[in-house]
């Protein structure tokens, strides 16, 4: 059975704390995800990776960044969190073949920042 | 702009069919998909479609036209299950996903 885990399914920080979000998948995938899913707004892509050690800005990477040090890991680093990054924070992961590939999504971290 | 339009609430009755429907307008296509999401859990994937015309799987079929930039899916036999929010997807030129908002879907006994 697929997986995707997320370290934390609920987070509250306070504004300004560095805060580390980690995904772990055991599919062998090469592709992972980073998305924020807000009421009423479609998942917004923040970051992603095609490979270890590789990353690519999505469509709102400002305050954000990433780390792929493993294939099967991939974090989301808040360097300094603020309140408008309090949000549902969903990873996925999807295999290589880009033609119907399907993202498998982890349960969420829901964070609040304060 | 990229854009995907899906209404936002639908209500309906256990036993009966409901259509959801999803326009876009991408800077190009290469296939839609669509998840289904419960309250507090993550999108699973349902469907996808890159050609025209009407994938069925069980209850669930999903349907494109590519010329018009429009999709729906499609529910049979509504369940109280089904209660749930579906993602309408696009894959951009780029393959990168572009999503739409989701439909609140409400079942009622």
């Amino acid at each position: 059975d697929v997986k995707v885990t997320q370290s934390s399914r609920y987070l509250v920080k306070r504004t300004g704390e560095k805060v580390f979000l980690e995904c772990v998948q055991d599919m062998d995938h090469e592709n992972m995800f980073w998305y924020r899913q807000d009421p009423g707004l479609g998942l917004r892509l923040i970051y992603f990776s095609y490979d270890v050690k590789m990353k690519e800005k999505g469509d709102i990477p400002e305050g954000y960044s990433v780390s792929r040090e493993k294939k099967e890991r991939f974090s989301l680093i808040l360097e300094s969190a603020s309140t408008n990054q309090t949000s549902m924070y969903l990873c996925a992961s999807s295999p290589t073949d880009r033609e119907s590939y399907e993202q498998y999504f982890g349960p969420g971290t829901r964070l609040t920042v304060t | 702009g990229q854009n995907i339009d899906q209404p936002t609430e639908m209500t309906a009755t256990e036993g009966a069919i409901v259509q959801i429907n999803c326009t876009y307008q991408t800077s190009g296509f290469n296939g839609l998909f669509w998840y289904q999401q419960h309250a507090g859990e993550a999108p699973t994937f349902l469907s996808y479609n890159v050609l025209d015309g009407l994938e069925e799987k069980g209850r669930f079929s999903s349907f494109l036209s590519r010329s018009k930039g429009y999709s729906y899916l499609l529910l049979k036999e509504l369940q109280m299950k089904d209660s749930a929010s579906y993602l309408c997807a696009v894959k951009d030129s780029n393959y990168q996903l572009i999503w739409g908002a989701g439909t609140k879907l409400i079942i009622k006994p």
